[in-house]
């Protein structure tokens, strides 16, 4: 089975300032891990996702994650927040690529100006 | 059509009456997924249908909750017998032959029960 945890309901960034969510999982196999965005009254969009290969994968926006798996995490960053990315993000886990998503609780991210 | 439709965008229902949400995937999709996302609970899996396999219907919290997916297209999810609980966004998404990796997610229909 797999479980996901995001730690902070809510993050609160200055515009331009780096955004970290924090995204830990737990898979009894080798997990394919994905973060998704959604906008307000929108479905989920993908934003990156780690399959096998390089641990560090870019996605769009300018987002990045890291798969660590000594520690279990696969964080987001952004070098520098703008405005647009206020949404709510998501950590996902699967445990193959024909298997259904767990999900996060979900985090907040709130730009100020 | 380009991306999963989802309708109606918007449902209110009385306690105790059943509805059925409708989700059209992408063209030539063979899998399809039903999450529900709640305040608090984060989006939960409901069920899954995979080309001509029976669906995987471990998500489904209760016998009031159906779905059925007609000619491997279109699906209908039915919630019986509604009640205040259920009211949730509930999502639809589809992929190309099950590779989750590829979900394309509608922008869901928002039930509310009164």
């Amino acid at each position: 089975a797999q479980s996901v945890t995001q730690l902070g309901s809510h993050v609160s960034v200055s515009e331009g300032a780096l955004v970290l969510l924090r995204c830990n999982y737990s898979s009894s196999v080798p997990p394919y891990l994905f973060w998704y965005v959604q906008y307000p009254n929108q479905g989920l969009q993908l934003l990156l996702k780690y399959t096998t290969g390089a641990t560090l994968v870019k996605g769009i926006n300018g987002f990045e994650a890291e798969f660590k798996k000594s520690e279990t995490s696969f964080h987001l960053t952004k070098p520098s927040a703008h405005m647009s990315d206020a949404a709510e993000y998501f950590c996902a886990v699967s445990a193959s690529g024909y298997s259904t998503l767990t999900f996060g609780k979900g985090t907040m991210l709130l730009v100020s100006p | 059509g380009a991306g999963v439709s989802q309708s109606p965008s918007n449902k209110v229902t009385e306690k105790g009456k059943d509805v059925e949400l409708r989700c059209d995937p992408i063209s030539g999709h063979t899998a399809l997924y039903w999450y529900r996302q709640s305040l608090g609970q984060g989006l939960e899996f409901l069920i899954y249908f995979q080309g001509n396999s029976a669906p995987d219907k471990s998500g489904l919290p209760s016998d009031r909750f159906s779905a059925e997916r007609t000619g491997g297209s279109v699906s209908t999810l039915t919630i019986q017998r509604t009640q205040q609980e259920d009211s949730a966004v509930y999502l639809c998404a589809s992929s190309l032959e099950g590779g989750v990796t590829e979900a394309f997610f509608g922008q869901g229909t928002r039930l509310t029960v009164v």
